[in-house]
């Protein structure tokens, strides 16, 4: 099983609504991941999490706000979007250890932002 | 600055034809190389590639790295409607978790 899932599949939000993105995957993969797809663009690292904790964030502003409650889930909170933000959010996972391993990617949540 | 550069950005082709995607790279720590296909959502994983000069193969898909050259390709032979999307190359670097993508190769398979 290499499934990743992510809820909603769309979100709509205004600017000043607040909104979370829901990750989950069974795989025991201990590092998940948030990226960032604009239309025509490739997709741009966003956080890393490995083994619960944060590890990399990719000078993302505030108004994004990752969680990892366990190490099956991750949440990206929203709070005070703009426009701009408007793009499919993807959670991808990872075994745990050095590596190099594979990113299994779910299949996102398409955000606009009002 | 980290570079991924793939070639061309899009191709269109019959069915039947074979096709080969470049991908080219200048990463400092490079770890390995990825293969994913896109269509409408998730990245879909195809290979990776750690070692130069071994070739991973999957049914119709075939691909290699050269690590002293700093590029892979990616084959398709007797392509399928199917087989349209856009096939992204990505690089794993430094502690392996950054996976910085290619602007994609738009492959196009017309009946």
């Amino acid at each position: 099983d290499t499934e990743v899932t992510q809820t909603p599949k769309h979100l709509v939000m205004g600017m000043t609504n607040k909104k979370s993105l829901k990750c989950e995957q069974h795989m025991g993969h201990r590092a998940m991941y948030w990226y960032k797809q604009k239309a025509k663009k490739p997709p741009e690292l966003m956080f890393v999490y490995s083994y619960e904790k944060l590890s990399i964030n990719e000078s993302v502003p505030s108004r994004f706000s990752p969680e990892c409650p366990n190490s099956s889930l991750l949440n990206l909170h929203l709070h005070a979007l703009q426009p701009e933000d408007s793009a499919l959010y993807l959670c991808a996972s990872s075994r745990p250890g050095q590596g190099p391993y594979e990113q299994y990617f779910g299949p996102g949540t398409r955000l606009t932002v009002t | 600055e980290d570079k991924v550069v793939q070639s061309p950005l899009s191709l269109v082709v019959h069915e039947g034809d074979t096709v080969t995607l470049n991908c080219s790279y200048e990463v400092t720590n490079f770890r390995s190389l990825l293969w994913y296909k896109q269509e409408k959502k998730a990245p879909t994983f195809l290979f990776m590639l750690t070692s130069s000069g071994i070739e991973k193969k999957s049914g119709r898909l075939s691909s290699i790295l050269d690590k002293k050259e700093l590029f892979s390709i990616l084959n398709i032979t007797a392509t399928q409607t199917g087989d349209s999307a856009v096939y992204l190359c990505a690089v794993l670097k430094g502690s392996a978790r950054q996976l910085t993508f290619g602007s994609g190769t738009q492959l196009t398979v017309l009946p």
